[in-house]
């Protein structure tokens, strides 16, 4: 596609629901990074796919977050039971290389508000 | 760890004013340095970046240099519009792979 396009964007999920939120990264792009975006901060890196494999997921907040990316285009995050704390803006974002100073692609994001 | 710390905002300047936006970083190595921007109800952007030291990013009449004596990348333009009013991050990626470190944020409005 165009860009890389979220689904849902808006979220509203009652405490302790499972939440999946969608990633169609630009076509072709290896690279697939999730970021967390708290009202008012910078985006906070929480996982990175390289084609299928993810390869560093050291931002995951918790083992309530998963993420996948099964035949390396489309990818899920995944949060169960949510919590309030979990209320964000999760962002995803593309790239075509692996290496240094390749701009990434941002989606507008999906706002998660958990109640 | 890699980070990036700015200058707070938020930043208020009239039409034609001259900006700045201070950026200094930590990183191991030799990091590429950016510089997104976020319009009011927009996604990410990337508006510059610089790769290597003394290299100068430059679009839409930003600038930015990196600076490794200093590990600075500050955010200059010299003649600001109302269209610029955003919120601008700075942020940087090690040369390993390009997993992005973002500063928090300083939020610029331009007001006529």
């Amino acid at each position: 596609g165009a860009g890389v396009s979220q689904s849902p964007r808006y979220k509203v999920a009652k405490r302790g629901q499972d939440v999946a939120l969608r990633c169609d990264p630009i076509s072709g792009h290896v690279s697939l990074f999730w970021y967390q975006q708290a009202l008012g901060q910078g985006p906070e890196f929480l996982t990175y796919f390289q084609n299928e494999a993810q390869l560093d997921k050291s931002g995951l907040p918790s083992d309530r977050f998963f993420a996948e990316r099964p035949e390396g285009s489309v990818s899920t995050l995944k949060i169960q039971r949510t919590q309030q704390e979990d209320s964000a803006v999760y962002l995803c974002a593309s790239s075509s290389r692996g290496t240094a100073g390749t701009e990434a692609f941002f989606g507008q994001g999906t706002r998660l508000t958990v109640v | 760890g890699d980070s990036v710390t700015q200058m707070e905002g938020p930043v208020t300047l009239s039409e034609e004013a001259f900006l700045t936006i201070n950026c200094t970083y930590t990183a191991t190595g030799y990091p590429s340095l950016f510089w997104y921007v976020q319009y009011p109800g927009e996604g990410l952007q990337l508006l510059l970046k610089a790769t290597k030291a003394d290299d100068k990013g430059s679009n839409k009449g930003f600038e930015a240099t990196y600076r490794k004596e200093t590990t600075s990348f500050h955010l200059e333009k010299g003649s600001v519009q109302v269209s610029d009013s955003a919120v601008y991050f700075c942020a940087l990626s090690r040369t390993s792979y390009d997993k992005v470190i973002f500063g928090p944020g300083t939020s610029l409005s331009v007001i006529p």
